[in-house]
């Protein structure tokens, strides 16, 4: 079935050091891919999305990008800030009406 | 302001009791869905309703029932809670007629069944 595996699932940096976040899926029919942000106690937020007919999106210090020949999808944040530190959900979504989400990414920035 | 509202945030209950969850969007969406949140295992869908009068189940289904009798509102129902449906739960709505516009997500409702 639809699977989305990310990693690492912990990671911790530096401020001022990029954070890049890894995803693979499973479904070639997929044409959307949200990332989402999700701060202590709080809802998904979306950051940043990419469609298939794509293969880099930036956004102010985000950029995702999406190898659709592995089905890869990665997200990078530069310049890491405190107020960075969340945890990152990537998702796919194909045909079944449905955002298949990987199990998250809990990014700590340390001062 | 364009958004998903969930009640209550907070819920405690003993097992078997009955309850619901409600969610209502006020951006004329056709598209919601209920998604339960767990550690490690990230979010992954209830149910989810095209438009009115129109359900279906995600991938983890059961244990719960939805209903969409109007646009705005689609509520979650356990007919009989157990303890293995302690999660925090979403809400979320979709422009158009799918999530892939990005989902709107409702502020969550903490749920302990004890």
């Amino acid at each position: 079935g639809e699977n989305v595996e990310q990693h690492p699932s912990t990671l911790s940096v530096q401020e001022g050091d990029s954070a890049v976040i890894k995803c693979t899926y499973s479904d070639s029919a997929s044409n959307y891919f949200p990332w989402y942000k999700q701060e202590l106690g709080k809802r998904p937020q979306l950051i940043i999305d990419i469609r298939s007919n794509m293969d880099k999106r930036q956004g102010q210090r985000v950029t995702v990008l999406l190898n659709k020949t592995v089905k890869h999808l990665s997200l990078q944040i530069a310049a890491t800030q405190p107020g960075d530190s969340a945890v990152y959900f990537c998702a796919e979504s194909g045909g079944y009406n449905k955002l298949i989400f990987g199990a998250g990414t809990r990014l700590a920035v340390h001062p | 302001e364009a958004q998903v509202t969930q009640n209550p945030r907070y819920l405690i209950t003993v097992t078997g009791k009955k309850l619901t969850v409600t969610c209502s969007q006020n951006m004329n969406h056709e598209y919601m869905s209920w998604y339960r949140q767990d550690p490690g295992l990230g979010l992954r869908q209830i149910y989810y309703s095209m438009n009115v009068e129109v359900t279906d189940k995600g991938d983890v289904p059961e244990g719960y029932k939805v209903s969409r009798k109007e646009k705005r509102n689609f509520p979650l129902i356990l007919e009989s809670p157990s303890p293995n449906q302690t999660s925090l739960y979403f809400c979320a709505s979709s422009q158009r007629t799918g999530p892939d516009y990005g989902y709107t997500f409702g502020s969550g409702t903490r749920l302990t069944v004890v």
